[in-house]
């Protein structure tokens, strides 16, 4: 079926530097997609959204972006700090608020 | 914190048994959806409660069914036991079931099937 996927399993970065984790998705009917954060111990947290008729939204620090035409999403942390290190995952919203998430990307910040 | 919690934090059962988790959401929150997150990968969705009915399915057998209550807490019930079946399972609150409303995750169970 179809299914909202990640590049990179693994990001480590040095605190202050920006990140960028990448997602492909293959629904291209899909229109709202949500990044989450799942810290250990937690569930999934909201970080921001988009809605198909958007190419960029900007939030505190992350940037979303979709390119629609090759069906993939970024996430984008500036200044990247300790307290980002965690699990990302892009999830596709689908009709009646039920998600479908990609396998998600572990980012570790090195102080 | 989210205002949405879950019940047990830890569970372990052996292959073949049944087991009941449970959620309650945050207040006022009428949608309840179940997600099932196994080690290392993204969660993938059960099912979804709305003011007590089943509003939707993911693909999982029947062996896996829910229950939303008049107070819109809600219970995962799981029978006869698999390993694969060993897993954290999340829900998450909205405050109804459209797109437009955020979904509000609560800490999970984390079972475990021996």
């Amino acid at each position: 079926g179809e299914s909202v996927g990640l590049h990179l399993p693994t990001l480590s970065v040095q605190e202050g530097d920006n990140s960028i984790i990448n997602c492909a998705y293959s629904n291209s009917a899909s229109d709202y997609f949500i990044w989450y954060k799942q810290e250990s111990g937690k569930g999934p947290q909201f970080i921001i959204d988009i809605r198909s008729n958007m190419d960029k939204r900007q939030g505190q620090r992350v940037t979303v972006l979709l390119n629609k035409t090759v069906k993939h999403l970024s996430l984008q942390i500036a200044a990247t700090q300790p307290g980002d290190s965690a699990v990302y995952f892009c999830a596709e919203n689908n009709a009646g608020n039920m998600l479908t998430f990609g396998g998600g990307t572990r980012l570790m910040v090195k102080p | 914190e989210t205002g949405v919690t879950q019940s047990p934090t830890h569970l372990i059962k052996t292959r073949g048994q049944q087991v009941t988790l449970r959620c309650s959401s945050q207040s006022g929150h009428n949608t309840v959806s179940w997600y099932q997150q196994a080690l290392g990968q993204g969660p993938q969705f059960i099912f979804q409660y709305y003011r007590e009915e089943e509003n939707g399915r993911g693909n999982f057998p029947p062996r896996f069914s829910g229950l939303q209550f008049p107070n819109y807490s809600s219970e995962l019930n799981v029978n006869a036991l698999e390993l694969d079946d060993s897993a954290l399972y999340l829900c998450a609150s909205s405050l109804e079931a459209g797109v437009d409303y955020e979904q509000y995750f609560g800490p999970g169970t984390r079972l475990t099937v021996t």
